[in-house]
């Protein structure tokens, strides 16, 4: 079963401007992980939130956590057209479930 | 530092033949993972190994679906007999330890005609 809903399923933007993916999830975490699948480099780790954190950077990403309300989002910034991919976030309980991930399309 | 080796990179069988997934994982991570990921969708956790035992298999379809991974390093996953609905990427993953960040091979793309 997939617990994260990644929203939206489908995001179009242009070179330079911001991009922001949310995820819901339903059960207790340890922590909450992004990734990146595109064809060049498959899945690839982003970044890791744990419970107690709130919001974390890496580079021109923001990942923020609200336990309460069981969402996080991502947030990438001057997105370049490489961003071009679907990002899936995945919580980790007992094991590590994804969602179904966002296509991201970031055109020049 | 070497990634997650996986082979072979495609595959294509017949219904009701049987196949076999390779997997060398990184170096030194004990925590082993194969995930079955179906166009459109997320990769699906099918088992997990710790060292040499499992840790989750709860989703792995266990009439036709089998791994082991033996010595603690290389995995196996096996598919007897293939169905149609099992084509699909199978990625194998490693991590230091459970729940930490996990790298990804470049997957199998299996197709069941």
């Amino acid at each position: 079963s997939q617990q994260g809903e990644e929203d939206p399923q489908a995001l179009s933007i242009q070179e330079g401007e911001n991009a922001t993916m949310n995820c819901s999830y339903k059960t207790s975490i340890n922590n909450l992980q992004w990734y990146r699948q595109n064809s060049g480099r498959g899945l690839v780790h982003l970044i890791l939130i744990r419970s107690n954190e709130r919001e974390k950077h890496s580079g021109r990403l923001r990942v923020t956590l609200d336990t309460s309300k069981k969402s996080s989002s991502l947030l990438i910034t001057a997105s370049r057209a490489a961003d071009t991919a679907s990002y899936f976030c995945a919580t980790a309980g007992t094991a590590l479930i994804f969602g179904k991930g966002t296509t991201l399309s970031v055109s020049s | 530092e070497a990634g997650v080796a996986q082979s072979p990179r495609y595959k294509i069988i017949e219904k009701r033949q049987s196949v076999a997934f390779w997997c060398n994982p990184i170096s030194g991570h004990a925590t082993l993972y194969w995930y079955q990921q179906i166009l459109g969708q997320g990769p699906k956790l099918l088992i997990q190994f710790q060292n040499n035992g499992v840790v989750d298999d709860s989703q792995l379809p266990k009439d036709r679906f089998s791994a082991e991974r033996l010595k603690g390093v290389d995995s196996t996953l096996k598919i007897q007999p293939a169905k149609l609905e099992d084509s699909a990427v199978y990625l194998c993953a490693s991590s230091f330890s459970e729940n930490n960040e996990q790298f990804f091979g470049p997957g199998t793309r299996l197709t069941v005609l």
